[in-house]
C-alpha cells in the first residue's frame, strides 16, 4: 500500500524557515517523481515543486521560486522541502503526492501538514 | 502561463442526474488533463489522468473527455457520495496549475 506521511509543518514567523519530510513507503520511490501541493484555508489545490526520480529535473511555481528548495533521498525515501523568507500567504496545508506514470498528474497524496506564517 | 479555467463555479443536481463539467485551457495542452475529487475535510482524490484514463478502482459513472483546450468531465448519474469539489489539472509542462474547481451539491 502507498503511503506518504509529510511532518515538519507549525507556526513560524513571517520571514522565518521551515523544512517538509514526506516519509514514503510501499513503491519503488526512486523511480517515481514527487511533488509538493500546498492547499489555503478555504482555497483550491495549489502546485508548489516537483523533483524527478533522479533529480536531473527541479520545477517551481513562480509564488516560491528563490524561497523554497525542493530535494529527495532516495536511500531515504523521503521527499523535503525547505521554505525559507516564509510569507503570510505561504499558510497552507502542504501535500507530499507522487507522479503518476513518470507524468506530473498526482495519483497519491499524503494527508498533509499545516504551515502557519503568523507573528 | 497557460490559465485553467472551470465552468460553473458551482451547480446543484439531483440523484441519478448527469452531471458535466467543463475545464478549459488557454492555450492547447494535448491531452494532459487530470481530474480530482475533494470532499470536505479530505485529500484531493484523483480520478482521470490524460483526459479520458480513468484511475483504477474510481466508480465508472465517471468519464472524461476531451483534447487540445476544452475537456469534460462528466458523471453519468450523480450519486449522494459524488458530493465535493471538483478540480482539473494540466500537466503538459510547469506550472502544473489546477483549476479553480466546481462545487457540485444537490438540490
Amino acid at each position: 500500500e502507498v503511503q506518504l506521511v509529510e511532518s515538519g509543518g507549525g507556526l513560524v514567523k513571517p520571514g522565518g524557515s521551515l523544512r517538509l519530510s514526506c516519509a514514503a513507503s510501499g513503491f519503488t520511490f526512486s523511480s517515481y517523481n514527487m511533488n509538493w501541493v500546498r492547499q489555503a484555508p478555504g482555497k483550491g489545490p495549489e502546485w508548489v515543486s516537483s523533483i524527478s526520480s533522479g533529480t536531473n529535473y527541479i520545477y517551481y511555481a513562480d509564488s516560491v521560486k528563490g524561497r523554497f528548495t525542493i530535494s529527495r533521498d532516495n536511500a531515504k525515501n523521503s521527499l523535503y522541502l525547505q521554505m525559507n523568507s516564509l510569507r503570510a500567504e505561504d499558510t497552507a496545508v502542504y501535500y507530499c503526492a507522487r507522479s503518476g506514470l513518470s507524468r506530473y498528474y498526482f495519483d497519491y497524496w499524503g494527508q498533509g501538514t499545516l504551515v502557519t506564517v503568523s507573528s | 502561463d497557460i490559465q485553467m479555467t472551470q465552468s460553473p463555479s458551482s451547480l446543484s443536481a439531483s440523484v441519478g442526474d448527469r452531471v458535466t463539467i467543463t475545464c478549459r485551457a488557454s492555450q492547447d495542452i494535448s491531452n494532459y488533463v487530470a481530474w480530482y475529487q475533494q470532499k470536505p475535510g479530505k485529500v484531493p482524490k484523483l480520478l482521470i489522468y490524460a483526459a479520458s484514463t480513468l484511475q483504477s478502482g474510481v466508480p465508472s459513472r465517471f468519464s472524461g473527455g476531451g483534447s487540445g483546450t476544452d475537456f469534460t468531465l462528466t458523471i453519468s448519474s450523480l450519486q449522494p457520495e459524488d458530493v465535493a469539489t471538483y478540480y482539473c489539472q494540466k500537466y503538459n509542462s510547469a506550472p502544473f496549475t489546477f483549476g479553480p474547481g466546481t462545487k457540485v451539491d444537490f438540490k
